[in-house]
């Protein structure tokens, strides 16, 4: 199976603030990765797909970049609705997930 | 919008199957080229992916729980179902079911679509 790590695990930061998560895959994705965003007692929502089209609806603060084993979830201008805890998902074969970064003020 | 409504018990002795079922509303389960499926989520928040079948019946499984999964659908009733026989505590977890949308090209795809989650608990 295609392992995901995901840095940093927690992350303090403040409205207004860019933020950085990274994921990384222990075999090239072909583009296959997917970013979700969960909230408390909530199923996750799917943000990007595809490395880095926006699902309907997301905000355009998010943006997916990376290749091949290495992705990136940034979020430009960090507003109170993002505080959440945000998973990397590869679909290349049989689904992983990273184990997620807890966003935090 | 697309909604998903998991229901089955929220707890289940150990040994016994677990036995959950997936509503799906404002969409046809046997409409377009969609997977629909079964995600966990252990209370340290690890995800792990479950199964998922498409209307046609075919049904691609966790290697990991192969042996004790089945996943079946219900055209009519426009549902979906899985069971997991053998609990034991470690398959305690909030269940969710998810759609999947068909990406070309890719192998399955993302999971566009969730139900709110089920909390189900073994134990004796």
């Amino acid at each position: 199976d295609i392992q995901m790590t995901q840095s940093p695990s927690t992350l303090s930061a403040s409205v207004g603030d860019r933020v950085t998560i990274t994921c990384r895959a222990s075999q090239r994705l072909s583009g296959w990765l997917a970013w979700y965003q969960q909230k408390p007692g909530k199923a996750p929502k799917l943000l990007i797909h595809k490395v880095s089209t926006l699902q309907s609806g997301v905000p355009s603060r998010f943006i997916g970049s990376g290749s091949e084993t290495e992705f990136t979830l940034t979020i430009n201008g960090l507003q109170p609705d993002d505080f959440a805890t945000y998973y990397c998902q590869q679909y290349n074969g049989h689904w992983t997930f990273g184990q997620g970064t807890k966003v935090e003020t | 919008q697309v909604q998903l409504q998991e229901s089955g018990p929220g707890l289940v002795k150990p040994s016994q199957t677990l036995s959950l079922t997936c509503a799906v509303s404002a969409a046809s389960i046997s409409s377009g080229n969609y997977y629909w499926s079964w995600i966990r989520q252990f209370p340290g928040k690890d995800l792990e992916w479950v199964g998922y079948i498409h209307h046609s019946g075919k049904t691609y499984y966790n290697p990991s729980l192969k042996s004790r999964i089945t996943v079946s659908v219900d055209t009519s009733e426009n549902h979906f179902s899985l069971k997991l026989s053998s609990v034991t505590a470690a398959d305690t977890a909030v269940y969710y079911c998810a759609r999947v949308a068909p990406v070309p090209g890719a192998p399955n795809g993302a999971l566009d679509y969730w139900g709110h989650g089920i909390l189900v608990t073994v134990s004796s």
